[in-house]
């Protein structure tokens, strides 16, 4: 089965702090994603990584970076967060040439 | 832009019942069409229809692709409260494109 984790399930900071938010997955995938979803926008896509180092802004790349050293790993970033990005934020990976993503359980933000 | 459009936003039925939920979408080079639920985390693969494959069906789940209307019907018979969650409907376009555009989202609450 494939497997991806999100490092927390839930997380509260303060506005203006950095922000990691960590997934793993297991499978040996090369490409994996970070969304948010939102009520009434559905998943939104940041970035995304198709290989080790490299990254693809997605849609909504502002105010995130993004971090991939390890095939099996990748970071979100909020450099500063703001209220605004409170959200659910949600990891998915996908093998090379694949087209269905596998996500993890996600983590839901709250920046106070 | 690519775009993706889902229908009905929400909605709710008595166990039982069968319910068709519409996707539609705007993009261009189309590659593939996704549907996946999401029920308390997250999203979890249901189907994947390409242009070669239009028709696919699991248990009481079915979904069709009509190429010629640029849409996409998720149908689930026999409906039961387990069926509650999020339907999500995601188009791949554009050759070697790993990326996804998310619906978003169909809410289906099955009460007994």
């Amino acid at each position: 089965d494939v497997k991806v984790t999100q490092s927390s399930r839930y997380l509260v900071k303060r506005t203006g702090e950095k922000v990691f938010l960590e997934c793993v997955q297991d499978m040996d995938h090369e490409n994996m994603f970070w969304y948010r979803q939102d009520p009434g926008l559905g998943l939104r896509l940041i970035y995304f990584s198709y290989d080790v180092k490299m990254k693809e802004k997605g849609d909504i790349p502002e105010g995130y970076s993004v971090s991939r050293e390890k095939k099996e790993r990748f970071s979100l970033i909020l450099e500063s967060a703001s209220t605004n990005q409170t959200s659910m934020y949600l990891c998915a990976s996908s093998a090379a040439g694949e087209k269905t993503q596998y996500f993890g359980p996600g983590t839901r933000l709250l920046v106070l | 832009e690519d775009k993706v459009v889902q229908s009905p936003l929400s909605l709710v039925v008595h166990e039982g019942d069968t319910v068709t939920l519409n996707c539609s979408y705007e993009v261009t080079n189309f590659r593939s069409l996704l549907w996946y639920k999401q029920e308390k985390k997250a999203p979890t693969f249901l189907f994947m229809l390409t242009s070669s494959g239009i028709e696919k069906k699991s248990g009481r789940l079915s979904s069709i692709l009509d190429k010629k209307e640029l849409s996409s019907i998720l149908n689930i018979t026999a409906t039961q409260t387990g069926d509650s969650a999020i339907y999500l409907c995601a188009v791949v376009s554009g050759a070697g494109s790993y990326q996804l555009t998310f619906g978003k989202g169909t809410k289906l609450s099955v009460i007994p």
